[in-house]
Parts: structure tokens; sequence; C-alpha cells
């Protein structure tokens, strides 16, 4: 069983939609952080969040950690094809960094 | 700031071969992660060192083994390799408890 579950898996959907992954958890973390993968790269990180109920905006994207911190969201305006590729979220608690399963996003032109 | 860099980005080896990946952390970092990524078990964590020690432990074999050195460079090295060990292998870097950031990681290939 995986301390962070995230949803969903896969999303496809057309440009210009939006749309929004879900990171879950029953566990508290100090700090939850979204990242980004391209095939064959290493995860890019978008945003660290840390305080409960704290949103963050970078463009088009908007994360949310939830008010107890254990949940987060990552909600997506007007996706455009360069948004496509995994989304990971991960959540630190005491020096340790717990992955979810990552939501595989491809948005069609 | 240079990113986390790792080393060789590509490998090829065969069964029964042993392998050595290296990275290095950003500058001033001194927690280095090593994950294993496979497109069906996503991103398995396993192990962290931290001032040379390692800190923490993921569930893989002995043949998984690690070091860092003293500039914080890590290396990790599994012997006997299997065929079920070709992976993207990704190291991360972070300072003490905050956010990880990953290198561009190596594509270990087992034939």
């Amino acid at each position: 069983t995986q301390l962070l579950e995230q949803s969903p898996q896969f999303l496809s959907i057309q440009e210009g939609e939006n749309l929004t992954v879900y990171c879950n958890s029953s566990s508290v973390f100090s700090s939850l952080q979204w990242y980004r993968q391209e095939p064959g790269e290493g995860p890019v990180l978008l945003v660290t969040v840390v305080t409960g109920g704290e949103v963050k905006k970078l463009k088009r994207l908007t994360f949310q950690f939830g008010d107890a911190r254990k949940d987060s969201s990552l909600h997506i305006t007007a996706a455009q094809p360069g948004d496509t590729g995994l989304y990971l979220c991960a959540g630190e608690r005491f020096n340790k960094f717990y992955f979810g399963s990552g939501t595989k996003l491809n948005v069609k032109p | 700031k240079a990113g986390v860099t790792q080393t060789p980005r590509y490998l090829i080896k065969t069964r029964g071969q042993q392998v050595t990946l290296s990275c290095s952390p950003i500058s001033g970092h001194r927690s280095v992660s090593w994950y294993q990524q496979t497109p069906g078990q996503g991103l398995q964590f396993l192990f962290e060192y931290f001032s040379e020690t390692q800190r923490n432990k993921g569930n893989f074999p002995g043949r998984f083994s690690g070091r860092q050195f003293s500039n914080s460079r890590s290396e990790m090295n599994v012997s006997t390799l299997e065929l079920g060990d070709s992976a993207l292998y990704l190291c991360a870097s972070s300072t003490e408890g905050d956010e990880q950031f990953f290198g561009p990681g190596t594509r270990l290939t087992v034939l």
C-alpha cells in the first residue's frame, strides 16, 4: 500500500479543457511537492507547499495543500499539449520522501 | 547553481555483470537519494545518504549498494545484474528535510 494515492492514473483530454489531479493520504506531511516528468528524463520540481490550506499559482497551474496537510490537488486551466507528461506528488515526513504512483496526462491538440 | 548531474546517461550491460552509477548533487546539498523507476512499479526508493552515512533504505536486495563521498557525490552499485534491473535510475539531492531536486537519470538496459 502506498502512503500517497494519486488519481486519476491516466487522463486524456483535449487542448483547452481544465483538469484536476488529486494526491491523498491518511498521513500528515511536513511538505508536499509536485513534479512533472517527461519520458526518459528526471522529474522536474513544479512547486512545494508547506502550510495547511496553502494555495500556490504557477501561470495556469494551481496547487492546493489540504488544511490538515494530508492531501493536495493540482488544477490545470486551459490545458495545452505542452502540459503532457507524468505528474508526481511527493510528501516529506521525518526526512523521508514518499511518492505517489503518478498521473499520466495526455493533452491532444 | 548547477543542477544534479548523473553519469552515464545510458548504459547497456549483460546479465551477471555489475554496474556503478554516479551522481553529483547540487552544491551545498548534503542528502542524496536514489530511486529506481520502471513502467510497472513507478518510482521505488533505494536508499538515502546524508553526510557519508546511509540514513534510509528501501526494500531492495543486497545487490544494490551505495556510498557517498566527503564532497557529497554519490555512487550506487548493482552487482550480478538481472534482466529485471533494467530501469531508469534517478538521483535526487536536497538540503535536510526539504524538497528534492532530481537529475536526468541513467537508463540501464540489461540484456
